[in-house]
């Protein structure tokens, strides 16, 4: 497509489900980045993937978050037993970037997540 | 956590006049960047200047950078109701092996009609 696609746009859950949201990156893009957006806040740093390999998940927030991009396109992030603190907006970029190349990246924009 | 912080945190002023922005880090860099985010929406990437480089220019925007003091500034000029947002600084890490991006706090400019 033309952008990073992000969905659901929305989600709410009650505390303790989990929940999976979908990142389509840019077509041929190879990194692809999550970040995670408090309210009033700038994003902050999830993990890191060059085409399927995870490559730094040190910003995953606990054990309960988990990320795949299991054919180096798509990817999904996961939370199991949300909690109310994983309120936020989950924010996916990509780029055609494989190492250091000062280019900028590409975001979607976002899925708002909700936990009651 | 964040990278460091920006300054003013919310500016507002009238259409046509010139907005700046500032914004400082912690760390040494291979770039630093500029993003818009309107209210509910994602980052839209508006400049990125390297670490050798001191000031670059695109349309109405001007970015400077100093190394030295680790701050960078970002400056709108003839400002339009459209440029109404929130400006984030992202810095990418001299020397880390992947390009994440650490965002300052952000300001947030309101441009009164």
């Amino acid at each position: 497509g033309a952008g990073v696609s992000q969905s659901p746009r929305y989600k709410v859950a009650k505390r303790g489900q989990d929940v999976a949201l979908r990142c389509d990156p840019i077509s041929g893009h190879v990194s692809l980045f999550w970040y995670q957006q408090a309210l009033g806040q700038g994003p902050e740093f999830l993990t890191y993937f060059q085409n399927e390999a995870q490559l730094d998940k040190s910003g995953l927030p606990s054990d309960r978050f988990f990320a795949e991009r299991p054919e180096g396109s798509v990817s999904t992030l996961k939370i199991q037993r949300t909690q109310q603190e994983d309120s936020a907006v989950y924010l996916c970029a990509s780029s055609p970037a494989r190492v250091t190349s000062n280019q900028p990246q590409h975001f979607g924009d976002g899925t708002r997540l909700s936990i009651l | 956590s964040q990278q460091g912080e920006e300054d003013p945190q919310a500016l507002s002023i009238q259409e046509g006049e010139n907005a700046t922005m500032n914004c400082s880090y912690k760390t040494s860099i291979n770039n630093l960047q500029w993003y818009r985010q309107n209210s509910g929406r994602g980052l839209v990437h508006l400049i990125l200047i390297r670490s050798n480089e001191r000031e670059k220019h695109s349309g109405r925007l001007r970015v400077t950078l100093d190394t030295s003091k680790k701050s960078s500034s970002l400056l709108i000029t003839a400002s339009r109701a459209a440029d109404t947002a929130s400006y984030f600084c992202a810095t990418v890490r001299a020397n880390f092996g992947n390009e994440k991006l650490t965002f300052g706090t952000g300001t947030r400019l309101t441009i009164i009609p």
